[in-house]
């Protein structure tokens, strides 16, 4: 079975600050794991995802990811926040199996 | 192309009604997934269908939830004698699908239910 918690379901940043959204997982098998955000009263849209090879994934936005297996994390980042990237972000861990499993979410709030 | 789509967008009903949402997903796309969205609960899963079958209902809360998925393609969640709790927004999602392989999920606008 797999599992996701997001530390922290609020986070609040400067424009032009770093935007760090973590993300742990649990899972019995390799994992594949999954950033989506959502706009204020729109759908979910991927923004990266691991599925194997290189561990850092760039996604769209200017956002990034880094699989670490040993801490079981893939925490999302980007240099520098727009006002733009206010939204709620989703993470994700699926085995394989259509099995996608998301976290509660952290929405993100950037201040001007 | 088009996406998936749902419907309604926003449906307000009376706690004991019975309800149907529903949803289109992406032409020529297998999987079909039902998530709930509640506020501050994240998103939580309903039921997942592969073709017109659903290899995992483990995610309903209750048996007043069903749903169908019929010609592989459109698929109807239908929650009965509704109650407050279930007020939520409801997210269709739908992939292709091929056993051992992950593709994304592309996701409706959802359905915004209110039970009063």
């Amino acid at each position: 079975a797999q599992s996701v918690t997001q530390l922290g379901s609020h986070v609040s940043v400067s424009e032009g600050a770093l935007v760090l959204l973590r993300c742990n997982y649990s899972s019995s098998v390799p994992p594949y794991l999954f950033w989506y955000v959502q706009y204020p009263n729109q759908g979910l849209q991927l923004l990266l995802k691991y599925t194997t090879g290189a561990t850092l994934v760039k996604g769209i936005n200017g956002f990034e990811a880094e699989f670490k297996k040993s801490e079981t994390s893939f925490h999302l980042t980007k240099p520098s926040a727009h006002m733009s990237d206010a939204a709620e972000y989703f993470c994700a861990v699926s085995g394989g199996n259509n099995d996608m499993r998301f976290g509660a979410g952290t929405r993100l709030t950037v201040k001007p | 192309g088009a996406g998936v789509s749902q419907s309604p967008s926003n449906k307000v009903t009376e706690k004991g009604k019975d309800v149907e949402l529903r949803c289109d997903p992406i032409s020529g796309h297998t999987a079909l997934y039902w998530y709930r969205q509640s506020l501050g609960q994240g998103l939580e899963f309903l039921i997942y269908f592969q073709g017109n079958s659903a290899p995992d209902k483990s995610g309903l809360p209750s048996d007043r939830f069903s749903a169908e998925r019929t010609g592989g393609s459109v698929s109807t969640l239908t929650i009965q004698r509704t109650q407050q709790e279930d007020s939520a927004v409801y997210l269709c999602a739908s992939s292709q699908a091929a056993s051992g392989k992950i593709y994304e999920q592309y996701f409706g606008p959802g359905t915004r239910l209110t039970v009063t």
